[in-house]
């Protein structure tokens, strides 16, 4: 049970280029979600999603896109690469309702720096 | 909109010593609360949560306890370790959207021995 992964760990990219941080569970969870935590500022939610074919903004979407073709995988794809994106990024996972374990479960990160 | 305030670190302790990590809130409705721990290159783990007031929640010798009154949830733990050494942060499961997590900005603490 491998639980949440991101990848890649580490990315550099130059200003423009574009990119995709992949994350994967094998919770089946429907609930899942991008963070990115930046000092001093915590994690702000970028997008998150309830289930397959259903997406939907966090507090910080600009210059991001997602979409969740299955259950298993949240691919979180960064248009046009710009230094304020500069940053870790987490996906996290949960399942939804109103009982049972609805804790929601961390990827390692990826640390994405942009020149 | 809802929001938690954490006390700003680092916060550097000796083995043993009590620790306080001071958590408020805001919030309209009434969310539920949780304390996520990030040890260095990880990313968070839930360490413990509450999900109505005056409940206490505790792992690991950490215990926080849901006050209404006073919109808090201060984490303690009596004795700490080498081991605590991380970042701590608050949230809160947004009342509306129970899916959604708004978290604090984190604290970090330090432990030597």
């Amino acid at each position: 049970n491998a639980g949440v992964t991101q990848t890649p760990k580490f990315q550099v990219l130059k200003t423009g280029q574009s990119m995709t941080l992949q994350c994967a569970q094998d919770m089946n969870h429907e609930y899942m979600s991008w963070y990115r935590q930046d000092p001093g500022m915590g994690l702000r939610l970028i997008h998150y999603s309830v289930g397959a074919g259903i997406t939907d903004q966090g507090e910080v979407p600009n210059g991001y896109n997602v979409s969740r073709s299955t259950t298993e995988d949240f691919p979180l794809r960064l248009l046009s690469a710009a230094p304020s994106q500069t940053s870790v990024y987490f996906c996290a996972s949960s399942l939804r309702g109103t009982s049972g374990d609805r804790t929601q479960y961390f990827g390692p990160g990826t640390r994405l720096l942009v020149l | 909109g809802d929001s938690v305030t954490q006390m700003e670190g680092p916060v550097t302790l000796s083995e043993e010593a009590f620790l306080t990590i001071n958590c408020t809130y805001t919030a309209t409705g009434y969310p539920s609360l949780f304390w996520y721990v990030q040890y260095p290159g990880e990313g968070l783990q839930l360490l413990l949560k509450a999900t109505k007031a005056d409940d206490k929640g505790s792992n690991k010798g950490f215990e926080a306890t849901y006050r209404k009154e006073t919109t808090s949830f201060h984490l303690e733990k009596g004795s700490v370790q080498v081991s605590d050494s991380a970042v701590y942060f608050c949230a809160l499961s947004d009342p509306f959207n129970t899916d959604k997590l708004i978290f604090g900005t984190g604290t970090r603490l330090q432990v030597f021995p």
